[in-house]
């Protein structure tokens, strides 16, 4: 079974200081992973992916992921985040031994950018 | 190009009644899927569909039907709604599976069953 933990219900962070989002996931083979973000009263977006290669990935809006193998995580980052990063974020993840590739989403977690 | 569209943005139910919650999609999109949106618990999968005439289960399917008779639609049945089933519902689609392709969210249907 495959599950994906999102720690931190909430992150608060200032305009123009560095964004990080946690997640940490459990697949039985290798993992596909992906990053999400979901603004008031609309569907997710899609930010990011992790399928093969470099570890560090980077997305849309200046997001970046860093898959870390032996620590099971795909931290999200941004150097300077803005206000209008606060949103509701999700990590999700897959066996790609799963062909058919069902994800599994975090519960997620909610980023308020203070002024 | 509209992307992922659904109807209604928002329903209420009494408890028993069924519905239908309406996906469409303009991109020719094989995988087409439905989640529900519930505070705390992320996105569970309730039903997946690989193509016009192929529908399967996923984490949550009990109380949910759907059928693929076209590329383009995917509705999603209730047939005996239940307060469990008050929840926030999302229609995604991908060009193929979701393991590799970013999925296409709709803006969702929020349902309330009293």
């Amino acid at each position: 079974a495959q599950s994906v933990a999102q720690p931190e219900d909430q992150v608060n962070v200032a305009e123009g200081n560095p964004l990080t989002v946690k997640c940490t996931y459990s697949v039985s083979g290798n993992p596909y992973l992906f990053w999400y973000v979901q603004y008031p009263n609309r569907g997710l977006q899609f930010l990011l992916k992790y399928i093969t290669g470099d570890n560090l990935v980077k997305g849309s809006y200046g997001f970046e992921a860093e898959f870390n193998k032996s620590q099971t995580s795909f931290h999200l980052k941004k150097p300077s985040a803005l206000v209008s990063d606060s949103a509701l974020y999700f990590c999700a993840v897959r066996d790609i031994r799963d062909s058919w590739g069902k994800l599994q989403f975090g519960a997620g977690t909610q980023v308020v950018v203070t002024p | 190009n509209a992307g992922v569209t659904q109807t209604p943005k928002f329903q209420v139910l009494k408890t028993g009644q069924s519905m239908t919650l309406q996906c469409a999609q303009d991109m020719n999109h094989e995988y087409m899927s439905w989640y529900r949106q519930d505070p705390g618990m992320g996105l569970r999968l309730i039903h997946y569909s690989v193509g016009a005439g192929i529908t399967d289960q996923g984490e949550v399917p009990n109380g949910y039907n759907v059928s693929r008779s076209t590329t383009e639609d995917f509705p999603l049945r209730l047939l005996s709604a239940a307060p469990s089933q008050t929840s926030v519902y999302f229609c995604a689609s991908s060009l193929t599976g979701p393991a590799n392709n970013e999925q296409f969210f709709g803006p969702g249907t929020r349902l309330t069953v009293l």
